[in-house]
C-alpha cells in the first residue's frame, strides 16, 4: 500500500468553478503538508505548505489537512484555464518528501 | 524566474553511453535532491545531500552517483545508460528544516 493516495484524475471543470482536490495518508507521523502544481514538461511548484491540523487560505488556495482522518484537501476558487495542471501533494519523512502521484485538473474556458 | 537550473532539458542517447545531468541553485541552499518521475506516477527520491562532501541515496534503487563539491551544485552521473534509465529526472533544492522545496524543470532522459 503506498503512504500517500491521490486519485490520477483527469478531473475536468467548467471555467469558475469550485475544484477540489484529495489526498489520503498512512503515516500518523507527518507533520508539513505541501501541495505542488506542475505544467507539462516543467518541475513542481510549490503552492501551499501546512503545518499540522487546520486550514490554510492565500487568495483562490485553500489548504485543508484533516490528521484525524489522515485526510489533506487543495480547494481552488473561481478556477481559471491557468489552473490546468497537475498538482501533487506532499508530506515530509525524516529526512525526504513523500509525494502523491498526482491529479491532473483540466479547467475548460 | 528560475533560481535552480537544470541541463540538459532534454537527451537522447544511445545504450552504455556515459552521461552527467547537471544542476545548479543560486538560492544558497544547504538541501539538494534528485527524484526521478515517469508520467503518471509519484516521484521516487534517488539522491540527496545535506551539503558540501554530504551525500545519500535514496528510496529508489539507482545506478546513478552524484557529488556535492560546491554548495550550488549537484550533478547527477550514469556510468552506463541503459533503456531503464528512460525518465524525467528532477533536481530540488530547500533551506535546512524546511520542506517547501524548489524544483529545477527537469531533464526529460532517452536511452535508446
Amino acid at each position: 500500500q503506498k503512504e500517500v493516495e491521490q486519485d490520477p484524475g483527469p478531473l475536468s471543470v467548467p471555467e469558475g468553478a469550485i475544484v477540489s482536490l484529495n489526498c489520503t495518508y498512512s503515516n500518523s507521523a507527518f507533520q508539513y503538508f505541501m501541495w505542488y502544481r506542475q505544467y507539462s514538461r516543467k518541475g513542481p511548484e510549490l503552492l501551499m505548505y501546512t503545518y499540522s491540523s487546520g486550514n490554510k487560505e492565500d487568495g483562490r488556495f485553500t489548504a485543508q489537512v484533516d490528521k484525524s482522518s489522515k485526510y489533506i484537501s487543495l480547494f481552488i476558487r473561481d478556477s481559471q484555464p491557468s489552473d490546468s495542471a497537475t498538482y501533487l501533494c506532499a508530506m515530509d519523512s525524516s529526512y525526504k518528501l513523500i509525494f502523491g502521484s498526482g491529479t491532473r485538473l483540466l479547467v475548460r474556458p | 524566474e528560475a533560481d535552480i537550473y537544470q541541463t540538459p532539458r532534454y537527451l537522447v542517447i544511445g545504450t552504455g553511453k556515459k552521461i552527467t545531468l547537471e544542476c545548479s541553485q543560486t538560492m544558497g541552499h544547504d538541501k539538494m535532491y534528485w527524484y526521478q518521475q515517469d508520467p503518471g506516477m509519484e516521484l521516487h527520491l534517488i539522491h540527496y545531500s545535506y551539503g558540501v562532501n554530504s551525500t545519500e541515496k535514496g528510496d529508489l534503487s539507482s545506478e546513478s552517483t552524484v557529488s556535492r563539491i560546491r554548495t550550488e551544485h549537484f550533478p547527477l552521473t550514469l556510468e552506463s545508460a541503459r533503456p531503464s534509465h528512460t525518465s524525467q529526472y528532477l533536481c530540488a533544492s530547500s533551506r535546512a528544516g524546511d520542506y517547501g522545496y524548489t524544483f529545477g524543470s527537469g531533464t526529460r532522459l532517452t536511452v535508446v
